[in-house]
């Protein structure tokens, strides 16, 4: 069945430091996937998109990676604040074609910046 | 304000009642998704609609039941509630699908308690 993993263990860096977090996939071909954050006892926000013919996309401090060939995609965070503290999701479509929109969420990872 | 409305904000009632979940999605989208996130199964995908029609089903229980009106405000009810659908229910809605990169606006949720 389809899966997303993510490090379900809290991430603790550094104010100034690059945050990297992992999102792994089985069993998809997705054509694109996002990553949201969320806050707690709020509702996610939409960061990026990238799609599957896109190596790398980058939103200020923010920058993605998808490499469909581990199935993996990376999410970094610059120079990152202590204001960057949220759990951080990634969402792939789940199946079917690609007009239902319907999005499947990872657990999530935690992170927590330190000034 | 992401400009997906949700009501209430809380809601606490006994087992066996049946409760109605309100969702107002972004002016101009046309898709409404619904969520429940509970702390260990993360965000769960129950139901999509577009347009007013039901466009894709998750692993949405019998119990649970939805609709999108003519004014694209959608609606969820829960009826016959048990402890264990105490979660936060999520409510978000799209101007598109991610494959033409739209991502998806969140409400900021309905927490649910059943007692």
């Amino acid at each position: 069945s389809q899966k997303i993993e993510q490090n379900s263990e809290a991430l603790n860096i550094q104010e100034g430091k690059t945050a990297t977090l992992t999102c792994n996939y089985t069993n998809y071909s997705p054509a694109y996937l996002q990553w949201y954050r969320q806050d707690p006892g709020r509702g996610p926000v939409f960061l990026l998109l990238i799609r599957e013919n896109e190596k790398e996309k980058r939103k200020e401090r923010l920058k993605v990676t998808f490499d469909t060939t581990l199935k993996q995609s990376l999410f970094h965070i610059t120079a990152s604040q202590p204001a960057d503290s949220a759990t951080y999701l990634c969402a792939l479509e789940s199946g079917g074609s690609g007009n239902t929109g319907k999005l499947i969420f990872g657990q999530g990872t935690t992170l927590q910046v330190k000034p | 304000d992401s400009g997906v409305t949700q009501t209430p904000k809380h809601l606490i009632t006994a087992t066996g009642q049946r409760v109605t979940l309100r969702c107002s999605p972004r002016s101009g989208d046309l898709s409404v998704y619904w969520y429940q996130q509970s702390l260990d199964q993360g965000l769960q995908f129950l139901i999509q609609y577009y347009n007013g029609e039901e466009r894709a089903k998750g692993n949405i229980l019998e119990r649970f039941s939805a609709q999108q009106f003519p004014d694209l405000h959608s609606e969820l009810n829960l009826s016959s509630l048990e402890l264990g659908d105490s979660a936060l229910y999520f409510c978000a809605s799209s101007g598109g699908f991610p494959s033409e990169g739209y991502g998806y606006t969140f409400g900021s949720g309905t927490r649910l308690t059943v007692v």
